[in-house]
């Protein structure tokens, strides 16, 4: 049982490429989220979806679009990357009881 | 709107000392609290939590109670070990129809043997 798996792991970009990150879930929830982490920044919420087919903007929502392809799978991209974009991502899925399960964070850095 | 503080870090204890971290939070409802733990290089993973006013989540030997008088949640262990160098979230749980989960800025802590 993976929970939630996120791809790549790691990703080094020069300013202006674009990437997408991946994110699979196999515990049939409905909610979904992307968040960076940053240092004395904490975590921020970036979109989140509650269900197939609806995406909603949370705090930091600018340089990123999401897609939501199917109840498992919750898609980050960046269409045009530049040094600020350069965290940690983490996806996650919220249970019916509020919990969050993390995935293990795919570390970006843009040159 | 509501909004989790956490006791700044960073927190330097010894082997075998007691830990506490405080949080506080502002909600307009009652709302689950939540204490997320994040160890090196890894994600976030579910501490304990508690549902409702009064109630105590504990796990691993971390307690939290939920303090509806005083708007706190702080986190404590008796006696706290090398593996427990992490850095620690306090966290409000979605509430009012919002999805969304509220989280403090962490507080890392490192236990020195």
């Amino acid at each position: 049982n993976a929970g939630v798996t996120q791809t790549p792991k790691f990703q080094v970009l020069k300013t202006g490429q674009s990437m997408t990150l991946q994110c699979a879930q196999d515990m049939n929830h409905n909610s979904m989220y992307w968040y960076r982490q940053d240092p004395g920044m904490g975590l921020r919420l970036i979109y989140y979806s509650a269900s197939e087919g609806t995406t909603d903007k949370g705090e930091v929502p600018n340089g990123y679009n999401v897609s939501r392809l199917n109840k498992r799978e919750f898609s980050l991209r960046l269409e045009s990357a530049a040094p600020s974009q350069t965290s940690v991502y983490f996806c996650a899925i919220q249970t019916m009881t509020g919990e969050l399960f993390f995935g293990e964070g795919s570390r970006l850095t843009v040159l | 709107g509501d909004s989790v503080t956490q006791m700044e870090g960073p927190v330097t204890l010894s082997e075998e000392a007691f830990l506490t971290i405080n949080c506080t939070y502002t909600a307009t409802g009652y709302p689950s609290l939540f204490w997320y733990v994040q160890y090196p290089g890894e994600g976030l993973q579910l501490l304990l939590k508690a549902t409702k006013a009064d109630d105590k989540g504990s796990n691993k030997g971390f307690e939290a109670t939920y303090r509806k008088e005083t708007t706190s949640f702080h986190l404590e262990k008796g006696s706290v070990q090398v593996s427990d160098s992490a850095v620690y979230f306090c966290a409000l749980g979605p509430q009012g129809g919002s999805e969304k989960l509220v989280f403090g800025k962490g507080t890392k802590l490192t236990v020195n043997p």
